[in-house]
Parts: structure tokens; C-alpha cells; sequence
């Protein structure tokens, strides 16, 4: 199983960024997929998370309405588009596979990729 | 929404002691149609994405030692670490998922060794 994260980088408040996660060694539309972040030297922090099928989707109240996540199985990929970045944002973004279907624990990690947000 | 605590934020304990970290959730994670509680663990060490140890509450995942174990129901949860490693200093956070897709991590505990 691999998850690589990538479309992270500097961005100005307010801006936009498009962060994908391209998965392998598994089928893909049979598991749910998250994002998860974590801000410099702090916790991790569940951002966003979407069943197998795209039927249910699920959003922080820090994100809510400025994120949208979404996959597409045919290319084995989930996608986070951030909008009206804040400075709170910055952080290292994982996408994490659901273990089970979309059982909401997660089995496999990516690395991460940093979003930070600054002017 | 659920918030997650933990206790305490941070611990040593000498190699071969036992380590002790409890997680409670404000309201239960524990479904009553199939008596499952809805609680993971995961263990982060430094430049690395967490990775699970234990879900519903008390299983370990596969080649997780059994050193690690689970325990608790309703809205108060146990990781018991006996005979603490060098290798198991980490940051530990448990992680409530009775409202996937959407779920909430407790603020981690951070192990070392004294």
C-alpha cells in the first residue's frame, strides 16, 4: 500500500491550493479515505474525511465551507481543494486510508505534504 | 461533536516499567447494537505519520507487540505499555470513531524515557 500526497506549497491568506493523494496496492473504491493535519510541533487534527462511494462526506468545523474533498476511483485519488486559506491552516496534510470499508480508523498513512500559508 | 481528552500530556517511565495513558471521550463510543467501542490508538514517533495499534477499543493490530494493550469502555480508555522499549518513545493519541466519516483525536501524550 502507498499513499503519496502531493500540490502542497507557500500560499498567501486567502488563496487557494489543490492537494491530491494518489493510493496503490489496494482497490481503492472499496475503502473510505481522510485528511488529516498537523500544524507544527501540535496534534493531529481530523479534517475531512469521504466513503468509498463519495455517498458521505464529513468536514472539521475549522474547515467547513472553505474545503472540499472529493476522489475519483477511476484514477485512484482523493483530493482536498482549500479555499480562503487562514494562517491556522498551515500545517502537514496526510491523507490516511479507512481500515475497514469506511470503518473511520485508519490502517496506512502518507508522509505528508506541507501546506503553509503566509505572506 | 465528541472531544477527546488526555492524561497525562506527557510521562518518562525507566525502560522495562510500565507506562499508563488514559483517553476519555465526552459522551460514549460504545455502539449498544453490537457492544463495540468505537477507540483507536496510534503511536507517532518523530518525522513519521502516526501509525494504529489498537481498534475497537482493545485489538491490536497485526505485528503490533503484545506489550501494547487496550483496554476501557463507554467514555474512559486505557494504553498499558509493559515493559517499556527504547523504541516506544512516541507520541500517543487516541482517536474516537463512533461518528465516522467524522472523528476527533485526543491532544497525545508524549512518552519518554527516564
Amino acid at each position: 500500500v502507498q499513499l503519496v500526497e502531493s500540490g502542497g506549497g507557500l500560499v498567501q491568506p486567502g488563496g487557494s491550493l489543490r492537494l491530491s493523494c494518489v493510493a496503490s496496492g489496494f482497490i481503492f473504491d472499496e475503502y473510505g479515505m481522510h485528511w488529516v493535519r498537523q500544524a507544527p510541533g501540535k496534534g493531529l487534527e481530523w479534517v475531512s474525511g469521504i466513503t468509498w462511494n463519495s455517498g458521505s462526506k464529513g468536514y472539521a468545523d475549522s474547515v467547513k465551507g472553505r474545503f472540499t474533498i472529493s476522489r475519483d476511483n477511476a484514477e485512484n485519488s482523493l483530493y482536498l481543494q482549500m479555499n480562503s486559506l487562514r494562517l491556522e491552516d498551515t500545517a502537514l496534510y496526510y491523507c490516511a486510508k479507512d481500515r475497514g470499508g469506511n470503518s473511520g480508523y485508519y490502517d496506512y498513512w502518507g508522509q505528508g505534504i506541507l501546506v503553509t500559508v503566509s505572506s | 461533536d465528541i472531544v477527546m481528552t488526555q492524561s497525562p500530556d506527557s510521562l518518562a517511565v525507566s525502560l522495562g516499567e510500565r507506562a499508563t495513558i488514559n483517553c476519555k471521550s465526552s459522551q460514549s463510543v460504545l455502539y449498544s447494537s453490537n457492544n463495540k467501542n468505537y477507540l483507536a490508538w496510534y503511536q507517532q514517533k518523530p518525522g513519521q505519520p502516526p501509525k494504529l495499534l489498537i481498534y475497537w477499543a482493545s485489538t491490536r493490530e497485526s505485528g503490533v507487540p503484545d506489550r501494547f494493550i487496550g483496554s476501557g469502555s463507554g467514555t474512559d480508555f486505557t494504553l498499558t505499555i509493559n515493559s517499556l522499549q527504547a523504541e516506544d518513545v512516541a507520541v500517543y493519541y487516541c482517536q474516537q470513531y463512533y461518528t465516522a466519516p467524522i472523528v476527533a483525536f485526543g491532544p497525545g501524550t508524549k512518552v519518554d524515557i527516564k
